[in-house]
């Protein structure tokens, strides 16, 4: 089965706590993306990445890390610096970093700080 | 800045009845994209458009760009309540992909 996988699917932390965010593919895409939900709001680019050991910030990277170590590997840090870190953490993929290109998403991380 | 504007941001309709969605954009898009969610899920992609005027049908969904590649919009025919989600527009502006804040769609049985 090709996909993109998130684990875990809910997630709970202190405050002041970071927190990593898995997103693996096995899609063979190059390209990959971590976007924030928040209630009534539409995706929010957090960063992406068009090849391995490359990325890029995306319009609310404050407070957010990633690494590209590997290509099906694009995991997210939401560091202590966030200031509203809850919300729903999705992660998508797409063949080529191409605005052609349609993007695949994950189940999501649902990112809860207390 | 650029934006996207997706109208209206609820929907309720009866089940049986029709619904459009309308996205607009401040800036010429190259290309636009629908995306589905539904509730509890992940935006799953629905389709593409990017010609001037294009119009694709998928079954009871009719996708539309309009002719100055501004706006565009999504039209269920008879719905049904598989239909239930929020539909996300994604318009392309140089380069850059930018979502809509989606409607949100309740079938009312």
């Amino acid at each position: 089965d090709g996909g993109i996988t998130q684990s875990p699917k809910y997630l709970f932390r202190k405050e002041g706590q970071n927190v990593t965010l898995s997103c693996e593919q096995n899609l063979n895409h190059d390209a990959m993306y971590w976007y924030r939900q928040d209630p009534g709001q539409g995706l929010r680019l957090i960063y992406y990445s068009q090849i391995v050991n490359d990325f890029q910030k995306g319009d609310i990277a404050e407070g957010y890390s990633v690494s590209r170590e590997k290509k099906e590997s694009f995991p997210l840090t939401v560091t202590s610096a966030q200031k509203n870190p809850t919300a729903f953490y999705l992660c998508a993929s797409s063949i080529q970093a191409n605005p052609y290109n349609e993007q695949f998403f994950g189940p999501g991380t649902r990112l809860t700080v207390l | 800045g650029q934006q996207v504007m997706q109208i209206p941001q609820y929907q309720h309709v009866q089940e049986g009845e029709d619904f459009t969605t309308y996205c607009n954009s401040s800036t010429t898009l190259s290309n636009i994209q629908w995306y589905k969610q539904r509730p509890g899920g992940h935006p799953v992609f629905l389709i593409q458009l990017v010609k001037s005027g294009e119009v694709k049908k998928q079954k009871r969904l009719t996708f539309q760009f309009g002719e100055a590649k501004k706006n565009s919009s999504l039209h269920i025919t008879a719905t049904q309540t598989t239909d239930v989600g929020t539909y996300f527009c994604a318009g392309v502006t140089l380069g850059k992909i930018i979502f809509g804040k989606g409607t949100r769609l309740h079938i009312l049985p």
